[in-house]
């Protein structure tokens, strides 16, 4: 059974400061990798998706690179702002259904 | 074009009882998943529909039940309703590119 693992569980950093998410997972086999970013008591908006052919994605401030052949995933996050204060979700999608991480909370402090 | 529609947004229902929860999901999207969310399980797949069709299912009781509509659009049942089963209820749906796009949420209280 796949199995997607994010560090940290938490991350707090002043603006402006770059960051980096990961995201492991278990079994390579999958159809692609998506991030999500979640704030409270709200539903998941989509930041980026990788599909499995790919390295790297880029979107604005946010950059997602995947090396599936060692089962990982990282989000970097160029000069964080407190806009970008959520919890952070990346899931696996192995074809039959998504795998989610637990997140990644992160608090950008003014 | 719009989102993917949960309704409704809140729900609280007694311990034996049932619910409908329902989902639209973006226009041409053919594919609808739904996903159980609390503090101590993370997101849970509890299962797709594609086409009307289930197509695969996550580990839960058969209390959990759901189907879909010739418009795509989506209901999940549960029935005989238990406190654990208090949580969000998240539905995705997806087009040919398998990107998914979630919707704000379900949140059931069962009490």
């Amino acid at each position: 059974k796949q199995e997607v693992t994010q560090i940290p569980a938490a991350l707090s950093v002043p603006e402006g400061e770059n960051l980096v998410l990961n995201c492991s997972f278990t079994d390579s086999a999958i159809y692609n990798l998506q991030w999500f970013r979640q704030d409270p008591g709200k539903g998941l908006t989509s930041l980026l998706l990788i599909q499995s052919s790919q390295r790297e994605q880029t979107s604005g401030r946010l950059n997602a690179s995947l090396d599936k052949s060692s089962g990982r995933s990282t989000l970097y996050i160029a000069a964080s702002q407190p806009g970008d204060s959520a919890t952070y979700l990346c899931a696996v999608n192995t074809g039959n259904q998504f795998y989610f991480g637990t997140g990644t909370s992160l608090t950008v402090i003014p | 074009k719009a989102g993917v529609t949960q309704t409704p947004r809140y729900l609280i229902k007694t311990r034996g009882q049932q619910v409908t929860l329902s989902c639209s999901p973006i226009s041409g999207h053919r594919s609808v998943s739904w996903y159980q969310q609390t503090p101590g399980q993370g997101l849970q797949f509890l299962f797709e529909y594609f086409s009307e069709t289930q197509r695969n299912k996550g580990n839960f009781p058969g209390r959990f039940s759901g189907r879909q509509f010739s418009n795509s659009r989506s209901e999940m049942n549960v029935s005989t309703l238990e406190l654990g089963d208090s949580a969000l209820y998240l539905c995705a749906s997806r087009g040919v590119n398998t990107e998914a796009f979630f919707g704000q949420g379900t949140r059931l209280t069962v009490v």
